[in-house]
């Protein structure tokens, strides 16, 4: 599975939109991006995920660069409650699946 | 739908003794993980299992930890003897299936393990 990039931490004011960055030059051409968040003590929650088209959900949207080595979630109107752990994960399907790398992801603050 | 549960959310054991973590998914999902969470430090892949079968155990420690996936309830994780160092957040995922929904885990909201 590709590795990824993310900065340690970020800020957002509320109710601005939250963009979040996710460098994986290594990913392979079967690998998804995938988008989890933890907020503090909770279970993970599944954001979004994509392959090579921008996606859009009722929580964020994905937009894969065109070479596929890097990726942004945007939150596009950050709340309190978005204050969380970010996570960036590139995995295939089959074989290993659900057996998800989390790296140390971003912190996002929002901040009133 | 009531998600993914587990229970105990809290459970304290002391040393030596047997720890007993369970874990339902959700409905209509037959694909079960489980991840542990050491305080101050990120999620870590222990084991996949189906119904009645360990699929991918390659985080799952050598000794005193084992899972089970019954045709009928839930998942259990259970550790053997426990130690101080078994202290963290167990959690639990279930997702469907095949294609690129197999790593959309739904996860649940933990069991904390102090081992005192």
């Amino acid at each position: 599975d590709a590795k990824t990039t993310q900065p340690p931490s970020m800020d957002c004011a509320e109710g601005r939109a939250a963009n979040l960055p996710c460098n994986h030059s290594t990913i392979s051409g079967n690998e998804y991006v995938y988008w989890y968040r933890q907020i503090h003590s909770q279970g993970p929650q599944y954001i979004i995920h994509g392959l090579k088209n921008n996606e859009t959900n009722e929580m964020a949207s994905l937009i894969i660069t065109e070479d596929r080595k890097s990726s942004t979630l945007i939150l596009p109107h950050a709340t309190l409650r978005d204050t969380a752990v970010y996570y960036c994960i590139v995995k295939g399907y089959g074989g290993s699946q659900g057996n998800l790398i989390f790296g140390k992801g971003t912190k996002l603050s929002v901040k009133p | 739908n009531a998600g993914v549960m587990q229970n105990p959310r809290h459970l304290v054991r002391r040393r030596g003794q047997e720890a007993r973590l369970r874990c339902s998914p959700m409905k209509g999902h037959s694909h079960v993980y489980w991840y542990r969470q050491l305080p101050e430090e990120g999620l870590k892949f222990m084991v996949y299992l189906q119904k009645e079968n360990i699929i991918d155990e390659s985080g799952m420690p050598k000794e005193r930890f084992s899972a089970e996936f019954p045709k009928e309830g839930p998942s259990i994780l259970r550790i053997q003897q426990v130690v101080r160092g078994d202290s963290a957040a167990y959690f639990c995922a279930s997702s469907p299936g095949q294609g690129s929904g197999a790593n959309v885990l739904t996860f649940g909201a933990g069991s904390r393990l102090t081992v005192l």
